[in-house]
């Protein structure tokens, strides 16, 4: 079991907007930054979000994250198929067990 | 641009020795600022913390891994290795190498850069 919860899959159509959520605690969110990648299998996990909520040099501006208490939000807006991937959060978790933490992940399909 | 690629064998047998390396190009792993990671990811499932090391050799592992885990470097060659004894099937999984960024009160730019990632598969 993941330290961050994340939901398994969320879907939508080409051109929609759509919202990933990542839940945890007091421990992890609630006090550390908190960071969004992109996978698509085979290839090199990417850097989307960091901060809570920056860019990093190259990602547009249809991609958005925010944090509230001890949960995150990825946005992704005008939904385009290669966005199609899997999306995870990360942090760091100050608890006994400590050290980075990431969600489970959530499958995004553009239907 | 930072890269990194990941190598080692693909295929384990339980009880021994999984080993990898990470090379990285476009960057320095001596020139400090950053730490270097090992993530794994078993199949169908979400991302694992391995452990990270500095330049300097200081580490932080996994509470979960950390009496199996080493995690080195060589400045020379401008690579960090992973090693992972007494293996067993649970181990089999990508094995991810990446690039962290050190926090400040001010922020975290995560782990920017990662490697493809190489499959390790533990079976006899």
């Amino acid at each position: 079991q993941s330290v961050l919860t994340q939901p398994p899959s969320v879907s939508a159509a080409p051109g929609q907007k759509v919202t990933i959520s990542c839940s945890g605690s007091t421990s992890n969110i609630g006090n550390n930054y908190v960071c969004w990648y992109q996978h698509l299998p085979g290839t090199a996990p990417k850097l989307l979000i960091y901060d809570n909520n920056q860019r990093p040099s190259g990602i547009p501006d249809r991609f958005s994250g925010s944090k509230s208490g001890t949960s995150a939000t990825l946005g992704i807006t005008g939904l385009q198929t290669g966005d199609e991937a899997d999306y995870y959060c990360g942090t760091r978790d100050d608890s006994l067990a400590g050290g980075e933490v990431f969600g489970g992940g959530t499958k995004l399909t553009v239907l | 641009q930072v890269q990194l690629q990941e190598s080692g064998p693909g295929l384990v047998k339980p009880s021994q020795t999984l080993s990898l390396t990470c090379t990285v190009s476009g960057d320095s792993i001596s020139s400090g600022g950053y730490y270097w990671s090992w993530v794994r990811q078993h199949p169908g499932k979400g991302l694992e913390w391995i452990g990270y090391i500095y330049y300097s050799g200081s580490t932080s592992y996994n509470l979960s891994l950390k009496s199996r885990v080493t995690i080195s470097v060589d400045t020379s060659k401008n690579q960090f290795s992973l090693s992972l004894n007494s293996v067993t099937a649970a181990d089999t999984a990508v094995y991810f190498c990446a690039r962290v960024a050190p926090r400040s009160p001010s922020g975290w730019r995560g782990f920017d850069y990662w490697g493809q990632g190489a499959l390790v598969t533990v079976s006899s």
